[in-house]
């Protein structure tokens, strides 16, 4: 098993919809949760941090964590093309900085 | 204030060469760390430093290696550079350990 899973995609949703980016972690010690976007050929770019259980909002995005369930997501309402990329979970363990990075889930924004 | 920045960012080396990569973190930021991302394995965790201590290590040969200066500025090495060994290779900057890490540019290393 993965220790931080996604599901590769293409997902694409059309202009205007709601994304919604799912990612699960098998150690039950993580503490911190990460989204990155990544555009091809670029870098990742920090798009959200949740530490606790619950919702939190920032803009267009929201990142939801439950914790019981191991379970992260990622929702990008009112899509636009250019949310088009890829979308990396990451999962932080022990007090360190070491991140350990889903596959990615490509999001394809459709005119 | 300034993001990472990461020095080249590209790189042709030929197999049994070495290479150093240089990152420099935002400014305050006292921790850095490595990743090498590649199509096949995706990103992984190399290496961090914090007051010039590698304080974790990934799964890594011993060809990999790194350090860190009292400025923070860190630099990676990769000894006898091998075909598999070309990939993004990412420097990330936080203020402390266990914060919001923020990522440099790359460099891109291609090994013929």
């Amino acid at each position: 098993q993965k220790e931080v899973e996604q599901n590769s995609g293409p997902l694409s949703v059309p202009e205007g919809a709601i994304a919604s980016l799912n990612c699960t972690y098998s150690d039950r010690g993580s503490q911190s949760f990460f989204w990155y976007r990544q555009y091809s050929g670029k870098s990742p770019e920090l798009i959200m941090f949740i530490y606790s259980n619950g919702d939190k909002e920032d803009g267009r995005f929201t990142a939801q964590l439950n914790k019981a369930s191991q379970y992260v997501s990622l929702l990008i309402r009112d899509s636009q093309p250019s949310d088009s990329a890829t979308y990396l979970c990451a999962v932080m363990t022990g007090g360190g900085n070491k991140l350990t990075f889903g596959t990615g889930t490509q999001l394809k924004v459709e005119l | 204030k300034a993001g990472v920045t990461q020095t080249p960012r590209y790189l042709i080396k030929t197999r049994g060469q070495q290479v150093t990569l240089s990152c420099s973190p935002i400014s305050g930021h006292r921790s850095v760390s490595w990743y090498q991302q590649t199509p096949g394995q995706g990103l992984q965790f190399l290496f961090e430093y914090f007051s010039e201590t590698q304080r974790n290590k990934g799964n890594f040969p011993g060809r990999f290696s790194g350090r860190q200066f009292s400025n923070s500025r860190s630099e990676m090495n990769v000894s006898t550079l091998e075909l598999g060994d070309s990939a993004l290779y990412l420097c990330a900057s936080s203020l402390n350990l266990g914060e919001t890490q923020y990522f440099g540019p790359g460099t891109r290393l291609l090994v013929l």
